[in-house]
């Protein structure tokens, strides 16, 4: 079975701009959460979507939005970008709920110029 | 608000003694807690989960115990093998602020030497 998938893997942007993340999850899992990943504060949660609907956010700005497809395919925007906005973001997803176990996939790494 | 600590400094053991990696929190009351494995430049791994109700699981060569009295989770690694070098993060999931949510701590380095 295919693991977690993202992409791009590497992404450089410049202040001000917007990006577009996107995760497939496992086959079959329902829930995608997303993280970001800091070595100063380390991996945060932004949301987790599930059936296509919004289920649980963290305490990020609404500059961070996301969305799942129909096919649990899951994107994740930030718009106006910020130098701070430099990260790992990853995707997580499990069959129904983050209590369970969290597949991660390998991540996307946004710099931020 | 919810504080999640684990050691900050990397453990630099020797090949073969038992790691022992700490995680404590504050300010919650987890329902369940969870052990990952990260390696550099990649996803964590999920390793154990551990309910509330549990005071010990095992699987392998790893052992973890939850104290909510203690508001602690250790986490073990016996016979420990250089390929177990990595970052080791602790999560506590719950529901609070009407979501039901994961919290990472941020990671404990492992070191094993030959």
């Amino acid at each position: 079975k295919a693991g977690v998938t993202q992409t791009p893997r590497y992404l450089i942007k410049t202040r001000g701009q917007q990006v577009t993340l996107s995760c497939s999850p496992i086959s079959g899992h329902r829930s995608v959460s997303w993280y970001q990943q800091t070595p100063g504060q380390g991996l945060q949660f932004l949301f987790e979507y599930f059936s296509e609907t919004q289920r649980n956010k963290g305490n990020f700005p609404g500059r961070f939005s996301g969305r799942q497809f129909s096919n649990s395919r899951s994107e994740m925007n930030v718009s106006t970008l910020e130098l701070g906005d430099s990260a790992l973001y990853l995707c997580a997803s499990s069959w129904a709920s983050v209590q369970e176990t969290q597949y991660f996939g390998p991540g996307t790494r946004l710099l931020v110029l | 608000s919810q504080k999640i600590e684990q050691n900050s400094e990397a453990l630099n053991i020797q090949e073969g003694k038992t790691a022992t990696l700490t995680c404590n929190y504050t300010n919650y009351s987890p329902a369940y807690l969870q052990w990952y494995r990260q390696d550099p430049g990649r996803g964590p791994v999920f390793l154990l989960l551990i309910r509330e109700n549990e005071k010990e699981k095992r699987k392998e060569r790893l052992k973890v115990t939850f104290d909510t009295t203690l508001k602690q989770s250790l986490f073990h690694i016996t016979a420990s093998q250089p390929a177990d070098s990595a970052t080791y993060l602790c999560a506590l999931g719950g529901f609070s602020g009407g979501y039901n949510k994961l919290i990472f701590g941020a990671g404990t380095r492992l070191a094993v030497h030959p």
